[in-house]
């Protein structure tokens, strides 16, 4: 069965140093993985994919994740962070029956001024 | 504008009396899945769509009900209600499976059940 593990359940930063968020999956074939941020009392949006070829993946809000299949790994970083990017952020992963993610359990990012 | 819309956004009921959630997509999306968020467990799926009159069992079903009775609407009912069904509930929706897709979520809907 597929897992998504995210160690660091808070993780706290001071605005303008950067940030990396830790994110594990099990899965017996090609992941798809996604990375989303919830703000408070917001639904979820999506920051970035992957699907295949570059492992170095872009996103919106300045975000990249790179995906490691070695080990297992879809780390989310940003060089500088601000205020706004004070949030819950959550890895997923696609099973392809039922269009299903399975999520980690969140990470929630706190920004000291 | 493109976007999942639930309603409602907060319910505060009391167990046994039945409810509905409502979830709407203006996108034609082919796909429709309830979630269900609790602390530390990230979401977890309720039940999935893959089109009208088709639907399926996600993770974790028991106590939910749902239908897709029009491409648009995927409503969630709770038939009987209880405080375990305390959560925050969001609604997904997503044009195709595997590569070419993107789950668009509602903005959620918090149930208490006392």
């Amino acid at each position: 069965a597929q897992s998504v593990t995210q160690p660091d359940i808070h993780i706290t930063v001071s605005e303008g140093a950067s940030l990396e968020l830790r994110c594990n999956y099990s899965y017996g074939a090609t992941p798809y993985l996604f990375w989303y941020v919830q703000s408070p009392g917001q639904g979820l949006q999506l920051l970035l994919k992957y699907f295949s070829g570059d492992t170095l993946v872009q996103g919106i809000k300045g975000f990249e994740a790179e995906f490691k299949r070695s080990q297992s790994s879809f780390n989310l970083r940003k060089p500088s962070v601000h205020w706004s990017d004070a949030a819950e952020y959550f890895c997923a992963v696609l099973k392809a029956a039922g269009n299903k993610l399975t999520f980690g359990g969140g990470t929630r990012v706190l920004v000291k001024p | 504008e493109a976007q999942v819309t639930q309603n409602p956004r907060y319910l505060i009921t009391v167990t046994g009396k039945k409810l509905t959630v409502t979830c709407s997509q203006n996108m034609n999306h082919e796909y429709m899945s309830w979630y269900r968020q609790d602390p530390g467990l990230g979401l977890r799926q309720i039940y999935y769509s893959m089109n009208v009159e088709v639907t399926d069992k996600g993770d974790v079903p028991e106590g939910y009900k749902v239908s897709r009775k029009e491409k648009r609407n995927f409503p969630l009912i709770l038939e009987s209600p209880s405080p375990n069904q305390t959560s925050l509930y969001f609604c997904a929706s997503s044009p195709g499976a595997g590569m070419n897709t993107e789950a668009f979520f509602g903005q959620g809907t918090r149930l208490t059940v006392v």
